[in-house]
């Protein structure tokens, strides 16, 4: 079955680095979403891809789908202890599958 | 205020015991969803509502029972056949099936 793996699982940086998670499908996907949990807190929707090797921005993070539709990526530039969280993917083909998600710590 | 509210934040149960979790949301979305968090892990659905008075099983519905009776409402009931029922439970909705689901901020079951 569908299956979506998600790297690295934990990444620790020192405020103003960048920051990278990974996002890989089994299969073809319809789209992607991604998703950010604070400690504590609950899954908060941050953006949904659809289009074959669509770029997306928000500020400071950015979203890239892959040409084949089965890879994604979020990209933060110079982290902020804001950013602190974990970053779920969840890929659609038939059923959504979430990935087990990137915990990100920021040192000051 | 829209959004979805689950209650209450944390729960405690006795093992054997079963225990409802609900769930309510005024956002007027047709979908409704169950999913399972454990330490470390993703999101695992449980049971999902595309519609009023109709519900699919999920990756992981057993042990677990959900009602739809209204548009607004879709509690989970964590019966004494699910094995390990000690996690995070969150629902979310979404306007229409496949598209993206909102959360609302989960309960914390703990059975002793």
């Amino acid at each position: 079955g569908q299956q979506v793996m998600q790297i690295p699982q934990y990444q620790h940086v020192q405020e103003g680095e960048d920051f990278t998670t990974y996002c890989n499908s089994s299969t073809t996907l319809s789209n992607i979403q991604w998703y950010k949990q604070r400690p504590g807190g609950h899954p908060v929707f941050l953006i949904q891809l659809v289009k074959s090797g669509e770029v997306k921005k928000q500020k400071r993070l950015t979203f890239q789908f892959g040409e084949a539709k089965k890879n994604s990526s979020l990209h933060i530039t110079a982290t902020q202890t804001t950013d602190v969280g974990t970053y779920f993917c969840a890929g659609r083909n038939n059923d959504m599958r979430f990935g087990a998600g990137t915990r990100l710590t920021v040192k000051p | 205020d829209g959004g979805i509210t689950q209650s209450p934040k944390y729960l405690f149960r006795k093992e054997g015991q079963n225990v409802t979790l609900s769930c309510e949301q005024n956002l007027n979305h047709d979908a409704m969803y169950w999913y399972r968090q454990d330490p470390g892990q993703g999101l695992r659905l449980i049971y999902y509502s595309q519609i009023v008075n109709d519900f699919q099983k999920g990756d992981i519905a057993e042990g677990y029972s959900v009602s739809r009776e209204k548009k607004e409402s879709f509690p989970l009931t964590v019966t004494s056949a699910q094995k390990n029922p000690t996690a995070f439970y969150l629902c979310a909705s979404s306007i229409l099936p496949r598209t993206p689901p909102f959360f609302g901020p989960g309960t914390r079951l703990t059975v002793l």
